[in-house]
């Protein structure tokens, strides 16, 4: 069945430092795929997404690409902040059924000022 | 502010208790569903609901019972609680008719069972 594999955690950066927090994935067809972020005390909130083969998600400085060829949908940041200390889910789904969405175990990433 | 709110934050039960976690939504959202989240495993799929008076499994259904009696309200029961269950469980809802990951989740439930 469809799985979500991403690097386990937990990751340490100093401030500025540049992110990257791989994800791939296994899926029978042709899923959108999507970072989730989970801010200390509160629910897991959708960071960005990509529909298709080669799209590129972004919000708040983070980028993922959806690549085909390798399976992968890596979050990568330029330069993290402190406010970035997080729990990021990668996940994916295939369909338009909220039931058929499948979540990776997170990465734990704290930022050092 | 309007969202998803669940209630109670943290939980210790004894093996054998029952107990039911609450979720609310002021959203007039359609979809809501449970999930549970283990260490080192991803949110698993506890039950799911798309309208009152409609439930369906997930990919974890045993152990847990749920109803929805009303758009508003799907609470999670736990009828004879069990070690295994010791998790974080998180509630979600989104509106039907948008794209799946428009899900709303509120701020999880810790539970811990002795």
């Amino acid at each position: 069945g469809d799985s979500v594999t991403q690097m386990e955690g937990p990751v340490t950066l100093s401030e500025e430092a540049f992110l990257t927090i791989n994800c791939t994935y296994t899926a029978t067809g042709y899923p959108s795929l999507f970072w989730y972020v989970q801010y200390p005390g509160e629910g897991l909130q959708l960071l960005l997404k990509a529909t298709k083969a080669d799209d590129k998600g972004s919000n708040k400085g983070f980028e993922a690409t959806y690549r085909k060829e390798t399976t992968s949908f890596h979050l990568e940041k330029g330069s993290v902040q402190v406010s970035d200390s997080a729990v990021y889910f990668c996940a994916l789904s295939e369909g338009s059924s909220a039931s058929k969405i499948i979540f990776g175990s997170g990465t734990r990433l704290s930022i050092r000022p | 502010n309007a969202g998803v709110t669940q209630t109670p934050k943290f939980q210790v039960l004894k093996t054998g208790q029952s107990m039911t976690l609450q979720c609310a939504q002021d959203m007039n959202h359609e979809y809501m569903s449970w999930y549970r989240q283990d260490p080192g495993m991803g949110l698993r799929l506890i039950h799911y609901s798309v309208g009152a008076g409609i439930t369906d499994q997930g990919e974890v259904p045993n152990g847990y019972n749920v109803s929805r009696s009303t758009t508003e309200d799907f609470p999670l029961r736990l009828l004879s609680a069990a070690p295994s269950q010791t998790s974080v469980y998180f509630c979600a809802s989104l509106n039907w008719g948008e794209t799946n990951e428009k899900l709303f989740f509120g701020s999880g439930t810790q539970l811990s069972v002795l």
